[in-house]
C-alpha cells in the first residue's frame, strides 16, 4: 500500500459543484500539504499545515479551503468549481525533523466542466 | 522572494547521452536544492538534495554541485537510459523550511 493514499485519482465535474479531494498518510509525519499541477506551471503550493491546529495558506489558496482531521488526513474542497481549476492535484508530507524531503501521492486529476 | 528557475523542455536525447538539465534559484539565504523525478502516472519522489554550497548531491548516476556564486544547481548525468524518461523539478528550501518551491519542471525523452 502507499504511504500517501489521494482519493479519488479521477473525478470529473461540473462548474458550481463542492468537491472534496482527500488524503491520508501512514508515514507519521506532522506536516501535509496540498499541491497543484498545471503544465507549464510547475507545483504550486495551495495550503499547508504543521500539525493538526496549524493551517496556513499557500501561494494560491483562493477558492480552495482545507481540513486537517487527523495527523493522517488532509482534506483539499473546492466550495464551487470552475473551470479553471481543472489541475492535477498533490497531497506530500513531510517529517518534522526538516530534511526538506517532501513524500508525494499519486495524485487526483480532477476536470471540471 | 524565492523562485526557481529551469530550462524548458522537452530535452530528447538517444540512449547513453551525455544530459544536463539547468536551473537557477533566487533565494533571500542559503537554502536547501534538491532535484525531484515525476514518472509518468506517479507523484513526485525526490532524485537528491544539497544543503549547503559546493556540496555534492547525488543518485542513481545524477549529480548536481550547489553554487552559491552562480545561483545554480544544474543536474547531469553521464548516460542516460530510456527509462529515466520523466519530468524533472528543481526546488529549493528556506533554511526555515516552511516549504518548497518548485521550478516548472523539464520533461526528458530518451530514445533507444
Amino acid at each position: 500500500d502507499a504511504d500517501v493514499t489521494q482519493t479519488p485519482r479521477n473525478r470529473i465535474t461540473k462548474t458550481g459543484k463542492r468537491i472534496m479531494l482527500e488524503c491520508s498518510q501512514t508515514k507519521g509525519h506532522d506536516r501535509m500539504y496540498w499541491y497543484r499541477q498545471d503544465p507549464g506551471l510547475g507545483l504550486q503550493l495551495i495550503y499547508y499545515s504543521f500539525d493538526v491546529k496549524d493551517i496556513n495558506k499557500g501561494e494560491i489558496s483562493d477558492g480552495y479551503s482545507v481540513s486537517r482531521q487527523a495527523q493522517a488526513k488532509f482534506s483539499l474542497s473546492l466550495e464551487s468549481a470552475i473551470p479553471n481549476q481543472t489541475a492535477l492535484y498533490f497531497c506530500a508530507t513531510g517529517a518534522r525533523a526538516n530534511t526538506g524531503e517532501l513524500f508525494f501521492g499519486e495524485g487526483s486529476r480532477l476536470t471540471v466542466l | 522572494g524565492n523562485s526557481v528557475t529551469q530550462m524548458e523542455g522537452p530535452v530528447t536525447l538517444s540512449e547513453e547521452a551525455f544530459l544536463t538539465i539547468n536551473c537557477t534559484y533566487t533565494a533571500t539565504g542559503y537554502p536547501s536544492l534538491f532535484w525531484y523525478v515525476q514518472y509518468p502516472g506517479e507523484g513526485l519522489q525526490l532524485l537528491l538534495k544539497a544543503t549547503k554550497a559546493d556540496d555534492k548531491g547525488s543518485n542513481k548516476g545524477f549529480e548536481a554541485t550547489y553554487r552559491k556564486e552562480t545561483t545554480s544547481f544544474h543536474l547531469e548525468k553521464g548516460s542516460v537510459q530510456v527509462s529515466d524518461s520523466a519530468v524533472y523539478f528543481c526546488a529549493l528550501s528556506p533554511k526555515s523550511f516552511q516549504k518548497l518551491v518548485f521550478g516548472t519542471g523539464t520533461r526528458l525523452l530518451v530514445s533507444p
